[in-house]
């Protein structure tokens, strides 16, 4: 099936920092870039999504970057706070499937005061 | 926000029994997932469905099955259980309207001995 190649399986910066998590891909078929949030303990989140018609999308704090040429998509998140701590995924619809997602692998972002 | 809900949390089972993971949830969302979440590999889909009374294979299927009985019910089951199936397994529901954003449960954590 599709994969999804999540590149920093680790990252800490300072509160304040921005931090950048960035994703590839193999299938230019693919259309639509989620991100998800977890975490510790709990399921996952939904927290900002793009879709292969746009190269950019902001929300608060949160900036989503798609590179269709080099497919590669990124999430930005500026000004970090110690709760925006946690394990991040990418994930893309696979297979030609509106409905099927797969996920990348996961980045802990740690975050310190 | 919708609310997607897993039973047991925990489980603890023997190699070669049954388990049966549950999950619901209250949204009147058409599609249900189930994943594992495995370190090293991310999240990885098993089975989902597109409504009631509809199971389709996803990336890993071998060793599942899945029960889709109504709108609001998913099963996941291991008829017999074997120690590589210990993982984390969530469930997830999206409202089936193409490159949807998916709502996941917490989580059961399940130990195959």
């Amino acid at each position: 099936g599709e994969k999804v190649e999540q590149h920093e399986s680790t990252l800490s910066v300072r509160e304040g920092d921005s931090a950048v998590i960035n994703c590839t891909y193999t299938d230019t078929a693919s259309s639509y870039f989620p991100w998800y949030k977890q975490e510790a303990g709990k399921g996952l989140h939904f927290v900002i999504d793009i879709r292969s018609n746009v190269d950019r999308k902001q929300s608060q704090r949160l900036i989503v970057l798609l590179d269709k040429k080099a497919k590669r998509f990124s999430l930005h998140i500026t000004a970090t706070q110690p709760e925006d701590s946690a394990i991040y995924f990418c994930a893309l619809n696979s297979g030609g499937s509106n409905y099927k997602l797969t996920f990348g692998k996961g980045t802990l972002l740690t975050v310190t005061p | 926000e919708a609310a997607v809900t897993q039973s047991p949390r925990n489980k603890v089972a023997v190699t070669g029994g049954k388990v049966t993971l549950s999950c619901n949830q209250t949204n009147n969302h058409n599609n249900m997932y189930w994943y594992r979440q495995d370190t090293g590999h991310g999240l990885r889909l098993i089975h989902y469905s597109y409504g009631a009374g509809s199971t389709e294979k996803g990336d890993i299927p071998d060793g599942y099955k899945a029960s889709r009985p109504s709108q609001e019910n998913f099963s996941l089951i291991l008829e017999l259980a074997t120690p590589s199936q210990t993982s984390v397994y969530f469930c997830a529901s999206g409202p089936g309207q193409g490159n949807e954003r998916l709502f996941f449960g917490h989580g059961t954590k399940l130990s195959v001995l």
